[in-house]
Formats: C-alpha cells, structure tokens, sequence
C-alpha cells in the first residue's frame, strides 16, 4: 500500500500570502497525484488531478507540481475562501485508493 | 453531470449493520468504479472499497474485510454500502466518490451509539 505524507499539518497565513503545501508518497505514484479541498460540513471538492492538471472551475492561483514521490500544491495569493484543509490522493497503483492526512490551513 | 445522492443519517446500536444507498441522478456509472470513503470526526478520509458495476468487480481495504459489503444495482445506477458489527469507532461521515469524473456524494453520517 502506498503511503502519502502530507507536510505540514498546519499553515497559518494571511490572505494574500503565499501556501506551499507538501505530499509526499512511499513509493513512485507516477503523475496520478490528486489534491482535494475540503470545508467544514462538506464533501472534498477536486482542485488537481494527474499532479498538475486544474480541475474544471478551479482559480489559476492553485497549481500542483511534482512527479514520481514529490508533490507539491502551491496557492499563490490566499484568497478567504482557501483556508480549509486539504488532502492528496493516489490512484497509481490501487486498490487501495490512498489519502494524506491532510495539511489545514489556517488564518492567522 | 452526474449528481451522486446518498441517503439519510442513521443511528445505529452497537453489534448491528446499516446500508447506505448512493444513487447516480443525471446519468449513469456503470462502467466506472465507485468508491466509498469514510471520515470520522475531526478525522482524515478513509478509503473502504470500491465496485465497478459493469465488470461486478469489487475490492476491499483489508481493514474492512469481512464486515463491508459493497453492491451495485445496474438498472438504478445505485451503490450500496453495508457495514456490519458496527462498533463506536464506526461513527463517521460516509461518502461515495465516482473515480472516473472524481464526482462526490453529500456523504452520509452514521453514529453508533448505545
């Protein structure tokens, strides 16, 4: 089973600021690298697919990047309605679908 | 679109089972593969198994094997979700989740309590 580790588990920053938000896998998922936004009291909402590939709808101010074990979402300027949490998934080699543990971000 | 519509919370007694229904409305999943995840509370999402209908394959998270059983119903587009033995830890939000165009249910919660 493939692991994800999300890092970190918490970022707090400012609207406006910057989010690098960090998942990293046990073995090579490929590009099959998904990154999922959730809110409280709803279902995750897809932002990524395929590592890098904006999901429809989604701001250009999210972007994903990174291959094989090393991924990396990146929110360039934090808009109110980006602090959530967020969540990575693999689908390279399932079952088992796999998820991170998740990285909050938070305002501080 | 497809809109995935699951159905009502459920409160459960410790020791028995409970079947969650997601049924697919604007078209049809037959050939993707529809999973289920859960999340506790204040908890991260959990992968449980998924079927494709077309195929009637269905897979397992080893942790779940033998008390979940996952249906597919061809001619409703409806998933079935059956947990049995439930205990307290089972209290979770449960959501379905078609894989192919990443489409969510609204995710269903399931308290276990005495």
């Amino acid at each position: 089973e493939i692991v994800l580790t999300q890092s970190p588990a918490t970022l707090s920053l400012s609207p406006g600021e910057r989010a690098t938000l960090s998942c990293r896998a046990s073995q090579s998922v490929n590009n099959y690298l998904t990154w999922y936004q959730q809110k409280p009291g709803q279902a995750p909402r897809l932002l990524i697919y395929d590592a890098s590939k904006r999901a429809t709808g989604i701001p250009a101010r999210f972007s994903g990047s990174g291959s094989g074990t090393d991924f990396t979402l990146t929110i360039s300027s934090l808009e109110p309605e980006d602090f959530a949490v967020y969540y990575c998934q693999q689908r390279s080699n399932w079952p088992p679908l796999t998820f991170g543990g998740g990285t909050k971000v938070e305002i501080k | 679109q497809v809109h995935l519509v699951q159905s009502g919370a459920e409160v459960k007694k410790p020791g028995s089972s409970v079947k969650v229904s997601c049924k697919a409305s604007g078209g049809t999943f037959n050939n993707h593969p529809i999973s289920w995840v859960r999340q506790a509370p204040g908890q991260g999402l959990e992968w449980m198994g998924r079927i494709i209908p077309v195929l009637a394959i269905v897979n397992y998270a080893q942790k779940f094997q033998g008390r979940l059983t996952i249906t597919a119903d061809k001619s409703t587009s409806t998933a079935y979700m059956e947990l049995s033995s439930l205990r307290s830890e089972d209290t979770a939000v449960y959501y379905c989740l078609e894989n192919y165009f990443d489409y969510w249910g609204q995710g269903t919660l399931v308290t276990v309590s005495p």
